[in-house]
């Protein structure tokens, strides 16, 4: 089947420090990723939907300056949080979309902990 | 099992037929087992949430068993309708709000 990695699996940065997320899909070309988030005890949120070759759309409420993404080919989208504060430690995962669109396969995700 | 599997990865039944997903993960250091039901581009719905071995929970045409001590829980669909295409995720926690996600069943129910 389908799969996604994404990179690093986790990670821990200072405050003020930017740190960049890799979403990869391995054995297929993906046009659309996706970005969520989840916050401890809540519910996985999509922050944003990244198009190869175009600029992503984000979500309401979503800094699209603090949360940087980047499609640059159909295998790869980067998010980077950009000067990373304590309250963006959370748990982030990408999905891509597969054949046509019908399909979405998702990383396993990265915890960032910001301190 | 040191991962969160969950099968079928794929699944097409038809309008009417009732359908059912399994998703067995670690028993050990265990805290809580939710579902996900997920389409393309949204954020995903939160199903259930489960923690005690033996919990059963009902929302409409959608149940889910769990057992905590052999590692598994089981989604039922009773009477699957179009709109019930979608991926359902498994997502397991620990103690320590670790998250360990399944691979994601995906249901394509034709009409």
């Amino acid at each position: 089947g389908a799969v996604v990695s994404q990179h690093p699996s986790r990670v821990i940065c200072k405050s003020g420090t930017s740190v960049k997320i890799e979403c990869r899909s391995l054995d297929f070309q993906a046009t659309t990723m996706f970005w969520y988030r989840q916050f401890p005890k809540q519910s996985l949120m999509l922050m944003a939907t990244s198009n190869e070759g175009s600029k992503a759309t984000y979500e309401q409420g979503v800094e699209k300056d603090k949360f940087l993404i980047n499609h640059a080919s159909l295998t790869l989208s980067t998010l980077t949080v950009t000067s990373a504060h304590p309250e963006d430690s959370s748990f982030y995962i990408c999905s891509a979309l597969y054949d046509l669109g019908y399909e979405q396969y998702f990383g396993p995700g990265t915890r960032l902990t910001v301190t | 099992i040191l991962n969160v599997e969950q099968s079928p990865q794929s699944l097409h039944v038809q309008e009417g037929d009732s359908t059912n997903f399994t998703c067995s993960f670690p028993s050990s250091n265990f805290y809580a087992l939710h579902w996900y039901r997920w389409e393309t581009a949204k954020s995903p719905e939160a199903l259930f949430v489960m923690t005690l071995n033996g919990d059963e929970k009902k929302k409409g045409r959608i149940s889910a068993t769990l057992n905590t001590k052999e590692g598994y829980s089981y989604l039922y669909i009773k009477g699957s309708q179009p709109e019930d295409s979608a991926t359902y995720l498994c997502v397991r926690t620990n103690a320590g709000n670790m998250l360990t996600f399944g691979g994601g069943t995906r249901l394509m129910v034709k009409p």
